[in-house]
Parts: C-alpha cells; structure tokens; sequence
C-alpha cells in the first residue's frame, strides 16, 4: 500500500536551533513531495515541491528540504528556528500517474524561546 | 486559500440532519478534492473530483455525496448515515502539471 510515515508525533526545538521534521514514503514511481503547514483552524500552506533535479529544495520562511531517494525521505529542515513556526507540519507525495496524493500524520512542531 | 472558498466555517448539526459544505473556486482547475482531518489521523480522502460532472471515491466515501455540476463548486453534503461526522473538512484544487494541493480555510463540523 502506498503511504507517507511522519515518525514523530512532536518535535521540540528552543529557538534559534536548528529543526528536522522527519518523512519518509513508499509510493511506486518516482512520486513528487511536498511539505505543508497548518495553523490551528486553518487551512494547509504550502511549503515546498520536490519534483526532480537537486536534493536540497528550499522554500517558504526559510525552510528547505533533502531529499534522498535511497532513503526514501524528504526531510524538512531550517537552520534556526523562530517561535512563530511553532504549528503542524505535513508531508506529503503525489502519485502523479492518478493525481492522488498521501498524507502523514503530521508532526506538531514545539519552538521554545 | 485566496481563490477557494468554503462555507461555513464553523457548523453544528443536531444527530439525523444532513448538511451541505461548499467549496467554491475562481483558479479554473479541474480537480478539486475533500479530506477530513481528525485529530493525530493526518488528512483522510473523501471524494475528488478530475472533471465536471464526473467524481470518484476516496479512502473514506461511506456516508457521504458529492456534486460536481460546474467547473466552479464542488459541494460535500454529509449525510445522517455518516457515524461519527464531527471534524474539520478541507477542501482543495490541484494546481495543474506538478503543481500541489491549495487548500480552502475549511469547516469545521460538530454534532450535538
């Protein structure tokens, strides 16, 4: 079955350290990857797109991602961290071959001053 | 967010009424899609849609209907025979080629 595994269900970082929030998948093919984050009541923002090329994506507020296919993970990263990112954090990979796309779970990231 | 809409934000509803989420988009995409969110559950696929007139299941379709009459609106009705309907409901389009999912604000559901 395809799926997208968010391990962590929360994450603590004091601010001005850096953060990973962790994803790995199991999706045939060569799926596209996305990060989102979500705010209490609100919708999901996007973050960033891997698609091909280099592993390393950088997006939205700072935020980058690694991808590494032997792995089958699209970490998220930032190099330090501010309290205001302090929300919930999605992975996500698309089938591109249907348009369906798999969620995680989502992990709650906690940002300490 | 920007070009969808989803009404209303906030719903109760008494156990054994029907009720109609919309969701309402001006980016001219095809496929729009429904997930419900649960707490520590992620986002779950109810229905989507890649074309007017034309919607399929997703992972969790069981109590309930879709509409998909114009390109524009893509309405939920969550139905009596939904168990356990109390949640929050995001709508999205795809963004077309690689695109991602944009997300509507959401509603969210309570049964009293």
């Amino acid at each position: 079955a395809q799926s997208v595994a968010q391990p962590e269900d929360q994450v603590n970082v004091a601010e001005g350290n850096p953060l990973t929030v962790k994803c790995t998948y199991s999706v045939s093919g060569n799926p596209y990857l996305f990060w989102y984050v979500q705010y209490p009541n609100r919708g999901l923002q996007f973050l960033l797109k891997y698609i091909t090329g280099d592993n390393l994506v950088k997006g939205s507020y700072g935020f980058e991602a690694e991808f590494n296919k032997s792995q089958t993970s699209f970490h998220l990263k930032k190099p330090s961290a501010l309290v205001s990112d302090s929300a919930l954090y999605f992975c996500a990979a698309r089938d591109y071959n249907f348009n369906k796309f798999y969620f995680g779970s989502g992990t709650k990231l906690n940002v300490k001053p | 967010d920007g070009g969808i809409t989803q009404s209303p934000k906030y719903l109760f509803r008494k156990e054994g009424q029907n009720v109609t989420l919309s969701c309402e988009q001006n980016l001219n995409h095809d496929a729009m899609y429904w997930y419900r969110q649960d707490p520590g559950q992620g986002l779950r696929l109810i229905y989507y849609s890649q074309i007017v007139n034309d919607f399929q299941k997703g992972d969790i379709a069981e109590g309930y209907s879709v509409s998909r009459e114009k390109k524009e609106s893509f309405p939920l009705t969550v139905t009596s025979a939904q168990k356990n309907p109390t949640a929050f409901y995001l709508c999205a389009i795809l963004a077309g080629g690689t695109g991602e999912l944009f997300f509507g604000e959401g509603s969210r559901l309570t049964v009293l």
